[in-house]
């Protein structure tokens, strides 16, 4: 079936640095969503993108949909404490589905 | 203003028991999903219901079963449950297409021994 790449796994920075992490996929996709999850709760939708190209902010964070449709980057300026958490890409709308696919997620860790 | 609502949030079984996971959403959505969280798997799709009065299999279904009893509510059945099936079991919706945006419940830990 249909996978996402995401990368890295895991994440063990200093509170106030940057964080990038991406999603990759062999298939396109229409969409891409990121979302984060914090522990014993479920993942909240922070980004969504719906043009290939498309760059769009939400705070701190930063997202990007990739020109070739098959891949999404997310980045995380000055991180702070609360940043900590698991985070999943998702891509829906592609030819062969149209379903959401998650990836495995990061999980990152901030040392105050 | 409660979103997405699970029931319950714990639950340990014997395997070879059922049981039904419960979720109602209260935002007018047309569409919900089933998914089940294990460590380095990412969120799996179980089951997913386009619109009231249709289901349709996710990735991961065997051994599971679903009811959209309303446009709120969606049930998912373990009629006999195995140890895996140990995980975390989210209900979602979405307001329209099944690629759009979803919104999570806080999820449902099992443990199946």
């Amino acid at each position: 079936g249909q996978q996402l790449n995401q990368s890295p796994q895991s994440m063990f920075i200093q509170e106030g640095e940057d964080v990038s992490m991406n999603c990759t996929s062999s298939s396109i996709f229409n969409t891409w969503l990121w979302y984060k999850q914090d522990p014993g709760e479920g993942p909240v939708l922070l980004i969504a993108l719906y043009k290939a190209g498309e760059l769009t902010s939400n705070g701190r964070l930063t997202a990007q949909f990739g020109i070739t449709r098959k891949d999404s980057f997310l980045n995380i300026s000055a991180s702070i404490p609360s940043d900590v958490g698991i985070y999943f890409c998702a891509g829906g709308g592609s030819s062969n589905t149209g379903k959401l696919i998650f990836g495995q997620g990061t999980t990152l860790q901030v040392k105050p | 203003n409660a979103g997405v609502t699970q029931t319950p949030k714990f639950q340990v079984l014997k395997t070879g028991q059922s049981m039904t996971l419960q979720c109602a959403q209260d935002m007018n959505h047309n569409s919900m999903y089933w998914y089940r969280q294990d460590p380095g798997m990412g969120l799996r799709l179980i089951y997913y219901s386009a619109s009231e009065g249709t289901t349709d299999k996710g990735e991961v279904p065997n051994g599971y079963n679903v009811s959209r009893l309303n446009k709120r509510e969606f049930s998912l059945r373990l009629e006999s449950a195995a140890p895996s099936q140990t995980s975390v079991y989210f209900c979602a919706s979405s307001d329209r297409a099944i690629d759009s945006p979803l919104h999570f419940g806080n999820g449902t830990r099992l443990t199946v021994t």
